[in-house]
């Protein structure tokens, strides 16, 4: 029954040595997005794809990049990672709401992603 | 001005007590607002979508001020299971089918 399933549900990396975390979606959903979140701090997000198309946000460092190979795929890949990026990653999808301005559909998140760095 | 604000509590409330909170947000053109819930270590699940006529189910009610530029939930009857960090989102980048989170007010319901 689970529609955003996010693999592993915990990851250990070293300082450095990149990691990839994995999403999929049984939902058939034009979005998805891919958040931050530490602890007692909203979600942040680091972007997000409408399909095909990448929408990167401007704080989102170049150290997080993001493939989404399907509709029902999405990767986050951490090239470098710090002791500051020790977080849950969240991924979550919405239908698309094209040409309605100012109006989203509600985001179903995944269980989650929490990643230790040391 | 933080674009969507929530009081982070703790808000700790006898079971069976009602409890609101509320969510400013600082786009006066938001449309989309929505309630979630949060417990710790967890995702974010969805709670309730905010209407323009507000929107009730079971024990939760959610209205939205337009005037004010908040929204709303209401807990009546409080039970020890909605003890959480509830988060507001609206949606504050036109153009994309982004939303914005609060950081969330956290609340314990006390035996």
């Amino acid at each position: 029954d689970a529609m955003v399933i996010q693999n592993p549900r915990y990851q250990v990396t070293q300082f450095g040595k990149p990691v990839t975390l994995s999403c999929s979606q049984t939902l058939n959903h034009n979005v998805m997005y891919w958040y931050q979140q530490k602890s007692s701090q909203a979600p942040k997000l680091l972007f997000h794809y409408y399909d095909k198309d990448f929408n990167n946000e401007a704080d989102t460092p170049d150290n997080f990049q993001s493939r989404r190979p399907n509709t029902s795929f999405c990767f986050l890949d951490i090239r470098s990672p710090g002791l500051g990026d020790a977080a849950m990653y969240l991924c979550a999808t919405s239908r698309g709401a094209p040409g309605r301005v100012g109006f989203s559909y509600e985001q179903y998140f995944g269980p989650g992603t929490r990643l230790t760095v040391t | 001005r933080k674009e969507v604000e929530q009081d982070p509590g703790p808000f700790n409330v006898p079971e069976g007590a009602t409890v609101a909170f509320n969510c400013t947000y600082s786009n006066s053109a938001s449309q989309s607002f929505f309630w979630y819930r949060q417990d710790c270590r967890k995702e974010p699940k969805l709670l309730m979508s905010v209407y323009s006529s507000g929107n009730e189910d079971g024990r939760f009610t959610a209205q939205l001020n337009r005037a004010s530029q908040y929204i709303s939930l209401l807990i009546r009857d409080s039970k020890l299971s909605d003890s959480a960090t509830y988060l507001c989102a609206v949606n504050m980048d036109f153009g994309n089918e982004k939303l914005t989170f609060g950081t969330g007010t956290r609340l314990t319901i006390i035996p």
